[in-house]
């Protein structure tokens, strides 16, 4: 069975404090491993697709990477705007839909 | 319209009394998904509507839970019998196509659904 495991479950940040979270995936198959980015009372909004082990890219104050069983989001020095919770969701080989990870809870301090 | 709408964007309910949650997508997106989030949990994929194809229905949890979407536009999802455990948010989102998920798709903010 498909599953996308997220670490850690919250973090907290000082303002300009660098950090990584953490997207652990077992898909058969991996077609595309996504990031996206959920505030409050609202929906998810796509951030990255990352197709295969060692693909990068980058957005702003954020970069996506992908290895063969795992995703690393790298927040460099982060600002409070950052705060939110970003999810993690992987495509399979087999499948059509996305299995999402239950997020980490990002929280800047000024 | 110029985002996913999703409508009510709350609503409590009795237990046992059946709800409506509607999405109405992106102007010409093909692909219309639905999905539940769960507090702590991942999002979980209820339903998926592709153009005139049939739906993929392999999410729905039980067969009190039904959709479907008219003109290839607005959804509705229908809950009969509402139970406690039905209690989430329900988000819509749409694509240009089954092909175009990978460039994200678009979520609506979702209907959150309390059922007392």
């Amino acid at each position: 069975e498909d599953q996308v495991t997220q670490s850690p479950e919250a973090l907290r940040l000082q303002e300009g404090e660098s950090s990584s979270l953490n997207c652990s995936y077992t898909v058969s198959g991996l077609r595309g491993l996504f990031w996206y980015r959920q505030d409050p009372g609202k929906g998810p909004e796509f951030l990255f697709t990352l197709y295969s082990a060692g693909e990068e890219k980058e957005k702003e104050r954020l970069k996506a990477t992908l290895t063969k069983k795992e995703s690393f989001l790298h927040i460099t020095a982060p600002k409070p705007e950052d705060s939110a919770t970003y999810l993690c969701a992987a495509v399979s080989g087999y499948g059509q839909n996305f299995v999402f990870g239950p997020g980490t809870r990002l929280s800047v301090l000024p | 319209g110029a985002g996913v709408s999703q409508s009510p964007s709350n609503k409590v309910t009795e237990k046992g009394k059946d709800v409506e949650l509607r999405c109405d997508p992106i102007s010409g997106h093909t692909a219309l998904y639905w999905y539940r989030q769960s507090l702590g949990q991942g999002l979980e994929f209820l339903i998926y509507f592709q153009g005139n194809s049939a739906p993929d229905k392999s999410g729905l949890p039980s067969d009190r839970f039904s959709a479907e979407r008219t003109g290839g536009s607005v959804s509705t999802l229908t809950i009969q019998r509402t139970q406690q455990e039905d209690s989430a948010v329900y988000l819509c989102a749409s694509s240009l196509d089954r092909g175009r998920i990978y460039y994200g798709y678009t979520f609506g903010s979702g209907t959150r659904l309390t059922v007392v």
